[in-house]
């Protein structure tokens, strides 16, 4: 089964306001979680992520929550620009055993001027 | 910024051909890996290797093979190609785990059709 779930295909938000991106996982063993930005014709780039042992990273204007309990992580992008506009891929490792980022498939972020 | 390289950037074949696909990183990363990348199934690991001479099963590896030949290569073959192989095929290698740095970082992609 998929291990690393994105239900949102896309979505669409206006320029200067909140984008909220989610994931949810089905493998308790996953300890690293993290987001990949990746624009079209282009590879996928690390943007920010997390270690299990914490539920909340910020970095400028990204934030990573994390939810063991409900296995389940979010990034939020604050004042979000046209220039946020890609794909965001949610990824998850184990690093106990399987040195491996399982990927979503993806939502496709729009910001609209 | 970990280098990682790809070729060919696109290849053309016919179903039942012998493809291979090249990949070299130049930042001594311990791990290398192979995903394919298709609409509607986002990014999906073929195989990966812990060093050369390593190979470890990813989550989609029928039909392929791969070979760690040295620190900085990594090989994907397609022995019989089939035109549900036709993908965007990505490499990555980062340089560990467990300590901050499991970044991966992708070469630019080899597009495959197989016709």
């Amino acid at each position: 089964g998929q291990q690393v779930k994105q239900s949102s295909p896309s979505l669409t938000v206006q320029e200067g306001g909140i984008s909220i991106l989610n994931c949810d996982y089905e493998n308790d063993m996953f300890d690293y979680f993290a987001w990949y930005k990746k624009y079209p014709d282009n590879s996928p780039t690390l943007l920010i992520s997390v270690r299990s042992n914490v539920d909340k990273r910020e970095d400028g204007r990204l934030t990573v929550f994390l939810n063991k309990s409900g296995k389940h992580f979010s990034l939020h992008i604050t004042a979000s620009q046209p220039e946020d506009t890609a794909v965001y891929l949610c990824a998850a490792g184990d690093g106990g055993s399987n040195y491996k980022l399982t990927f979503g498939k993806g939502t496709l972020l729009t910001v609209t001027p | 910024e970990a280098a990682v390289t790809q070729s060919p950037r696109n290849k053309v074949t016919v179903t039942g051909g012998n493809v291979t696909l090249s990949c070299r990183q130049t930042n001594s990363h311990n791990y290398m890996y192979w995903y394919r990348q298709d609409t509607g199934h986002g990014l999906r690991l073929i195989h990966y290797s812990y060093g050369a001479g390593n190979l470890q099963i990813g989550d989609v590896p029928d039909g392929y093979k791969a070979t760690r030949t040295t620190q900085e290569d990594f090989f994907l073959l397609l022995e019989l190609a089939s035109p549900s192989q036709t993908s965007l095929y990505f490499c990555a290698s980062s340089e560990t785990w467990g300590a901050t740095a499991e970044t991966l970082y992708f070469g630019s992609g080899t597009r495959l059709t197989v016709l």
